[in-house]
């Protein structure tokens, strides 16, 4: 069965130091998706991308965030300057259509010290 | 704006026992509700949708009800198991966009 890797699944970062959370979406999927889960809290939505650009952000996807499909299959979430408060699971999503049934992946632990 | 809640943080239920697990919206624009169970240290899985048009609708041992009069959504599970221990997310659409919002979340436990 299809399904959205993401990699690493655990990373751990020093305050102020940038990282790349990566995603593999489902292959036919159009819509991607990046969320967040700080522990214990619900998951919050960051970005949806589509047609190589962002059609939507939340107010947490401040300047420091970015997100980028290089090569047609990653689809990657760029933190500049990480802060201690961005700790939390990263969890990327795809979906085939708009208004359908995103996919998660299993996300990425972002521990920043 | 959207927002989403759950009326229940926990639910114990008994194996055997049908679960309900509620959600109330605040954006009557919503067009699309799902639900997502989560299991510990796991990403959020699909369990089944439902779009604005339909009050009701059935999967394999999941319901899920629509009430747009009242903005509720519930998730009922037939028979619980083990296995359907796990947090329960409901999530929505507006119609105008494709953002997925999430509640807080019900955590279900089964007791043997």
């Amino acid at each position: 069965e299809p399904e959205v890797t993401q990699t690493p699944s655990h990373q751990v970062t020093q305050m102020g130091q940038e990282v790349i959370l990566r995603c593999v979406p489902i292959s036919n999927h159009l819509y991607f998706y990046w969320y967040r889960q700080i522990l214990g809290q619900k998951v919050e939505f960051l970005v949806s991308f589509y047609n190589n650009e962002i059609s939507e952000k939340s107010e947490i996807f401040d300047d420091q965030f970015s997100v980028e499909r290089p090569d047609g299959s990653n689809f990657t979430l760029k933190i500049r300057s990480t802060k201690l408060e961005d700790s939390a699971m990263y969890f990327c999503a795809s979906a085939s259509r708009e208004g359908t049934e995103a996919f998660f992946g299993q996300g990425t632990r972002l521990t920043v010290v | 704006g959207e927002s989403v809640g759950l009326h229940l943080p926990t639910l114990s239920v008994q194996e055997g026992d049908n679960s309900i697990i509620n959600c109330a919206y605040s954006n009557s624009a919503s067009d699309y509700f799902i639900w997502y169970k989560q299991e510990s240290g796991k990403g959020p899985q699909f369990i089944i949708d439902i779009r604005s048009n339909m009050d009701k609708r059935q999967g394999q041992r999941v319901t899920v009800l629509l009430n747009k009069t009242v903005k509720h959504l519930s998730l009922q599970i037939a028979a619980t198991q083990p296995g359907d221990s796990a947090v329960y997310f409901c999530g929505l659409t507006l119609a105008a966009g494709n953002k997925l919002t999430f509640g807080g979340g019900t955590r279900v436990l089964v007791k043997p």
